[in-house]
Parts: C-alpha cells; structure tokens; sequence
C-alpha cells in the first residue's frame, strides 16, 4: 500500500532555531497536509497543499509541494518552546487520509 | 474551539470486559467519520470507515466483530472494544469530515488502558 516516509524521525534544537523536514511518498499525491500532534491530543491541521510546486505558509510555518508530487517538506522558523510535538504528512487516498511515520520535535529554551 | 469531541477521554478496563468510545461532531454533520489507532512513538493507522446509516468498512487486518462501530445519527460515532484484551492499549482517534468548511477535523482522542 502507500506510505508516507517522513525524515527525521526525531530532531532535538534550541530555541531560536529553524527546522525543516521532508515527507516522501511511493506514489503521488495530489494534496499534502500537515498536522501537529501535540502529546494526548488528536492531530491539528497546519498547512495543507493542492497544486504542485505550491508554497504556503501559515506564521512561521511554510510548506512546500513538491513538483513531482511525491513528497513535501516543513519548515519551521525561528522556532519556539511550544512548537514541540509530533509533525505529520498526510495524503488523501480514495477517501482515506495516509499518514507519514511523523519527525518528533524536541525545542530546548 | 473542539469541533469534534470524543469521550472518554482515557478509560481503564480489565481483561474480557468492552468499552465504548464515542465521536461526537459539535457543529456540522458527519456523514462519514473515520477511526485510527495509534500505538506509542507510531503513526495513526486508519481502522476503519464509518458511514451513517450503514455497515463501516474495516481496513485490512482490523477484526470487525471486535471493533464494532455504529453511526446511528449524523454527529455521533461509536467505537466499542469486545472483550478487551492488554494488546488492544492504545491512543483511539476519530475524525470528521466537515463538508461545508471543507475540513476534517480530529477529536482529542481517547486513551484504552487494558489491565
């Protein structure tokens, strides 16, 4: 079936930093979204993505479709204690939402 | 504010007993809810498709009878956990789509604990 791989898997940074990270697909995917989890709760959406090459951004988030539409990537600028938790990608796919593997962001004040 | 609610948002059992987790959507209705499990430091993996009024449609390796899942209205899921069993521990998700605002929205999730 489909997968979403997401890297890095887990990232640890300093307050002030910026961090970007990348979900890549076997197939295409004509929507990416990202969604932020923070621990005990349900995803949130962030950003999402219709048209390849699109670039959009949401605060100090942006995001990008890639042109091949296999894959998307995440930044986050000058980033913040409160920006810790779990990133995901997630493509729809006949109906269902696919999620990524996730990169787990730890931010040291 | 929460646009999708579940309860109970953590619930303990023993062995052999079920448990019923509830989707509720708070200000649209939801024709289709979906529900995922999560295991620890893992991703959501869809269990199955809910659909009002009819049968929900499992994803492979997902046992039905054990999962059973009613949508009998049109803001309100339920998930129930047949003779719950240690390995079915986990972070229980739902999710529902609003059309109007074109989004789906995830409720707070609900962790099962089997002892």
């Amino acid at each position: 079936g489909q997968q979403l791989n997401q890297s890095p898997q887990s990232m640890f940074i300093q307050e002030g930093e910026d961090v970007s990270m990348n979900c890549t697909s076997s197939s295409i995917f004509n929507t990416w979204l990202w969604y932020k989890q923070d621990p005990g709760e349900g995803p949130v959406l962030l950003i999402a993505l219709y048209k390849a090459g699109e670039l959009t951004s949401n605060g100090r988030l942006t995001a990008q479709f890639g042109i091949t539409r296999k894959d998307s990537f995440l930044n986050i600028s000058a980033s913040i204690p409160s920006d810790v938790g779990i990133y995901f990608c997630a493509g729809p796919s006949a109906d269902k939402l696919i999620f990524g593997t996730g990169t787990r962001l730890q931010v040291f004040p | 504010g929460a646009v999708v609610s579940q309860h109970p948002s953590r619930v303990i059992c023993k062995s052999g007993t079920s448990v019923k987790i509830e989707c509720r959507s708070l200000d649209f209705q939801a024709t289709t809810m979906f529900w995922y499990r999560q295991f620890p430091k893992q991703s959501l993996m869809l269990m199955a498709t809910s659909n009002e009024g009819s049968k929900a449609t499992y994803e492979q390796g997902v046992e039905k009878d054990k999962f059973l899942i009613n949508h009998a209205s049109l803001t309100l899921s339920t998930l129930t956990v047949t003779s719950a069993h240690p390995e079915d521990s986990s972070f229980y998700i739902c999710s529902a789509s609003d059309r109007v605002r074109g989004e789906l929205f995830f409720g707070e999730g609900s962790r099962l604990t089997v002892l």
